[in-house]
């Protein structure tokens, strides 16, 4: 069956550090992926989306690229803060609409 | 509502004990889904709704687990005889379209701690 696979946390680094969480997947077709935020104490959030090869998505100074010759899709941010400290999932969507996620990684960000 | 509610937010139950957890979509969202994350995994997909039909529930995980939404909006997820190994946040999402792919808007949760 399909399945995502992303880094292994916690991930920790300091104010202003590049970000990078490495997301690969396993499907059939393509789906779209999605990469979903989770702050503490509150739901999970949509952060950004691709649906097709090469589409870039992008939020709050997030970036992810659907790279379908690696089946990638890895989170980046040039200059993290300490508001971004928060559990990052990466999701793909199977036909059906269903949510397949990764692990989740913890991103913890010092001042 | 502004969001996904779920009730209760969170729930103790004894093994062996029914439980039943509640999920309110956004008004007018016609998919809604049933996820379980247990600590430290990602959120697992349990069901998945178009109005009041359940179109997949390949993820429950026994007969124990069953799930209903009978006037399309309001969801209950049941949990019969409960175990041990029930224990996780249980998600709620909803989303407008059925047809076509949209955003999942997920609730804050219900975490079920089955002692």
């Amino acid at each position: 069956g399909n399945s995502v696979t992303q880094m292994e946390g916690p991930v920790t680094l300091s104010e202003e550090a590049f970000l990078t969480i490495n997301c690969t997947y396993t499907a059939t077709g393509y789906p779209s992926l999605f990469w979903y935020v989770q702050y503490p104490g509150e739901g999970l959030q949509l952060l950004l989306k691709a649906t097709k090869a090469d589409d870039k998505g992008s939020n709050k100074g997030f970036e992810a690229t659907y790279r379908k010759e690696t089946t990638s899709f890895h989170l980046e941010k040039g200059s993290v803060q300490v508001s971004d400290s928060a559990v990052y999932f990466c999701a793909l969507r199977e036909y059906g609409n269903k949510l397949v996620f990764g692990a989740g990684t913890i991103l913890r960000v010092k001042s | 509502g502004a969001g996904v509610s779920q009730s209760p937010r969170y729930k103790v139950a004894k093994r062996g004990q029914d439980v039943a957890l509640r999920c309110d979509p956004i008004s007018g969202h016609v998919s809604l889904f049933w996820y379980q994350q247990a600590l430290g995994q990602g959120p697992e997909f349990l069901t998945y709704f178009q109005n009041e039909a359940q179109l997949d529930k390949s993820g429950l995980p026994s007969d124990r687990f069953f799930a209903e939404r009978p006037e399309g909006s309001v969801s209950t997820l049941k949990i019969q005889r409960t175990q041990q190994e029930d224990s996780a946040v249980y998600l709620c999402a909803s989303s407008f379209a059925g047809t076509s792919p949209n955003e999942q808007f997920f609730g804050p949760g219900t975490r079920l701690t089955v002692l």
